[in-house]
């Protein structure tokens, strides 16, 4: 079975300082996929960024970066300079790759982290 | 493109009412999903369809049923409704094969029961 946690519930820093949310994942498959999404307070859930079981490179992306561990089963989250803005729950997900007879790519998302970021 | 939408946006039922929750996306995808969210929980999967005329179980199937008659639509019904089914009602979707892909999620239905 497939298990994402999100061991901090929740985080309050204050704007400029850099913060990082930390994802473990659990999973007896080769291939799986990584998400992270965002919910603002406005409700919806915003896509930031996908991470394959075979490419541990780290990424950037603006004040955003992300760290993918095999060895460690995490997936952490970091940003930079935090704002007002990043303000929101964030949520780390695992998919599961293709399953015999039929792929479904289910999520199995972990259960959040709230994020505060005050001014 | 509207990308994916849920109607409605919020609702109230009675205990033992039942209801159907609508999505809908017009991004030709194949597979489409109802997630429930609960503070606390993060999200959980309730049905999913990988393609028209399919449904299958996820997480948390109980007293729900789901139907995909047409591609673009993926309907979610409570039959008998209960306090515990009190949630965010989250519907996604995403393109056939490309192992990569990620799911666009609509906006979310706030459904109450009393």
């Amino acid at each position: 079975a497939q298990k994402v946690t999100q061991a901090q519930t929740e985080i309050s820093v204050v704007e400029k300082e850099d913060v990082t949310l930390d994802c473990v994942y659990e999973t007896r498959d080769t291939t799986y996929y990584l998400f992270w999404y965002k919910q603002p307070p406005s409700g919806e859930l915003v896509f930031l960024i996908r991470r394959n079981s075979f490419d541990e490179q780290n990424e950037i992306s603006g004040r955003y970066s992300w760290n993918f561990q095999k060895s460690t089963s995490s997936f952490n989250f970091t940003i930079t300079a935090s704002q007002v803005v990043d303000s929101a729950v964030y949520f780390c997900a695992l998919s599961e790759a293709a399953i015999r007879g039929g792929s479904n790519y289910k999520l199995t998302f972990g259960k959040g982290t709230l994020l505060t970021v005050n001014p | 493109n509207a990308g994916v939408t849920q109607t409605p946006k919020f609702r109230v039922l009675k205990t033992g009412q039942s209801m159907t929750l609508l999505c809908a996306q017009d991004m030709n995808h194949e597979y489409m999903y109802w997630y429930r969210q609960d503070p606390g929980m993060g999200l959980r999967l309730i049905h999913y369809s990988v393609g028209e005329g399919t449904t299958a179980k996820g997480e948390v199937p109980d007293g729900y049923n789901v139907s995909r008659l047409k591609k673009q639509n993926f309907l979610l019904g409570l039959e008998s409704a209960a306090p515990s089914q009190t949630s965010v009602y989250f519907c996604a979707s995403r393109e056939a094969g490309g192992t990569y892909n990620e799911q666009f999620f609509g906006p979310g239905t706030r459904l109450t029961v009393l």
